[in-house]
């Protein structure tokens, strides 16, 4: 697998506050992704990026907006998070895994993002 | 565009039996990859299996082995010898190999292992 990362794992915060969610990867990999998940439902593409500079929206309209100024790095930013945010963010890159195996997506652990 | 529907929203199976997935897509593409990926209540998603559509040999993981008939866009999991561990959400997920090989996945299906 493919050495993915996300912070924080959690987060609780107030109506309004702005908050950039982490995600960074050591394989070198050019494609990132961005992906939104509500309890027990199925992950919808929010952004993505083909490489630095580069950043997309996907197929589920969000109100965040994404980064890519380094390989490694695509934080997702949300300017003033409301209660509708409330969800899981999970980060992933595409490239060559452990495994050999191209033209697959690796996932990082997830951020569960809770606004009150 | 792509769809992909997965048609059991749950299932349970007995430890050590053998438990069948289904997942069906649609797609007017003729090379793609499929992937069934794991989410157990870490929620981290976990790649299971992946299949080359331009390969008709069926892929095999150890426990898991898909059944990929392409004609009939349909691509089941196996999962032979359940274990406990095995208790997750399933997601069956569809991918282009260009475009930003974004992947589209269906709704899932939450397996239970019963000891």
């Amino acid at each position: 697998e493919a050495d993915i990362y996300q912070t924080p794992r959690y987060l609780v915060i107030g109506t309004g506050k702005k908050i950039t969610l982490e995600c960074s990867q050591t394989m070198g990999h050019d494609k990132m992704y961005w992906y939104q998940q509500d309890p027990g439902m199925e992950l919808h593409l929010i952004h993505y990026s083909y490489g630095v500079n580069s950043t997309e929206k996907g197929d589920l309209s969000s109100e965040s907006t994404v980064s890519r100024i380094r390989t490694e790095h695509f934080p997702l930013t949300l300017e003033s998070a409301r209660p509708s945010h409330t969800s899981q963010y999970l980060c992933a890159s595409r490239g060559v895994g452990t495994s050999g195996v191209q033209e697959t997506q690796y996932f990082g652990p997830g951020t569960r993002l809770l606004v009150l | 565009a792509q769809t992909v529907t997965q048609s059991q929203p749950e299932m349970s199976v007995q430890e050590a039996e053998t438990v069948t997935l289904s997942c069906t897509y649609d797609t007017s593409e003729n090379n793609y990859y499929l992937f069934w990926y794991k989410q157990p209540p870490s929620r981290q998603m976990i790649l299971v299996i992946r299949q080359e559509a331009y390969k008709q040999q069926n892929a095999t993981e150890n426990r898991f082995s898909v059944n990929f008939q392409k004609a009939a866009k349909s691509f089941s999991l196996k999962i032979s010898d359940s274990q406990l561990g095995d208790t997750a959400m399933y997601f069956c997920a569809f991918m282009k190999p260009y475009a930003g090989n974004m992947l589209t996945f269906g709704g899932g299906t939450r397996l239970m292992v019963k000891p």
